[in-house]
């Protein structure tokens, strides 16, 4: 079982639907961080969370530590917002190598 | 304006050839890192830097080889001796080491062996 799991892997939604990504994990944590892949293959930081939530425009991600659960909510999506959403946690045990574990990533794919 | 310029975009390489992706970053961060995607997994740590001449390897660095010699640039080697190097090929880097705030990436390299 991989650390960090998303679903869906996959999602197909109509311009103007109301969106969510799911993450969850099952080591204990320092932070969170949800990450966009365009399709050129580049990345962009969305988020960095360690509890709560925080809103950006049109995305809102929220987190529970408790339940090891963090959501990306897209609303009122629009084509561009057509990505790959990656999941990343923070590895609070880590004291070598990489911190940060990497869900597979969710392709969302917008239609007008 | 800031940012991470990787390069080449798309890169062949002929089997026991060796190849360098370029790294070049003007946000004057101290950490920068080197990932690999393939199909299906999650960005794994390949390299990271945390200050100049300085670096560590990551979770999967045999066959790979870095060096740091300004803060700006971090290249990466892929060599000969990296069984499977087809893949894309991230770079990023952040204020503070050990992964701890806000990633920066590139636009990535795609680097496949014939």
């Amino acid at each position: 079982k991989n650390e960090v799991e998303q679903s869906p892997q996959n999602l197909t939604a109509q311009e103007g639907e109301f969106i969510t990504i799911n993450c969850s994990y099952s080591v204990g944590i320092s932070a969170l961080h949800w990450l966009q892949q365009h399709p050129g293959g580049g990345i962009v930081s969305l988020f960095m969370l360690s509890s709560g939530k925080k809103k950006h425009g049109r995305l809102i991600a929220t987190i529970n530590i408790q339940e090891k659960h963090s959501s990306l909510h897209i609303t009122a999506s629009h084509p561009r917002d057509s990505a790959v959403y990656i999941c990343a946690v923070s590895d609070e045990r880590k004291t070598s190598g990489s911190r940060l574990t990497f869900g597979e990533g969710t392709q969302l794919t917008v239609n007008p | 304006d800031g940012g991470i310029t990787q390069s080449p975009k798309y890169l062949f390489r002929k089997e026991g050839q060796n190849v360098t992706l370029s790294c070049e970053q003007n946000l004057n961060h101290d950490a920068m890192y080197w990932y690999r995607q393939d199909p299906g997994q999650g960005l794994r740590l390949i390299y990271y830097s945390q200050i100049v001449n300085d670096f560590q390897k990551g979770d999967i660095a045999e066959g790979y080889s870095v060096s740091r010699e300004k803060k700006e640039s971090f290249p990466l080697t892929v060599t000969s001796a990296q069984k499977n190097p087809t893949a894309f090929y991230l770079c990023a880097s952040s204020i503070y080491g050990g992964e701890t705030g806000e990633l920066f990436f590139g636009e990535g390299s795609r680097l496949t062996v014939l």
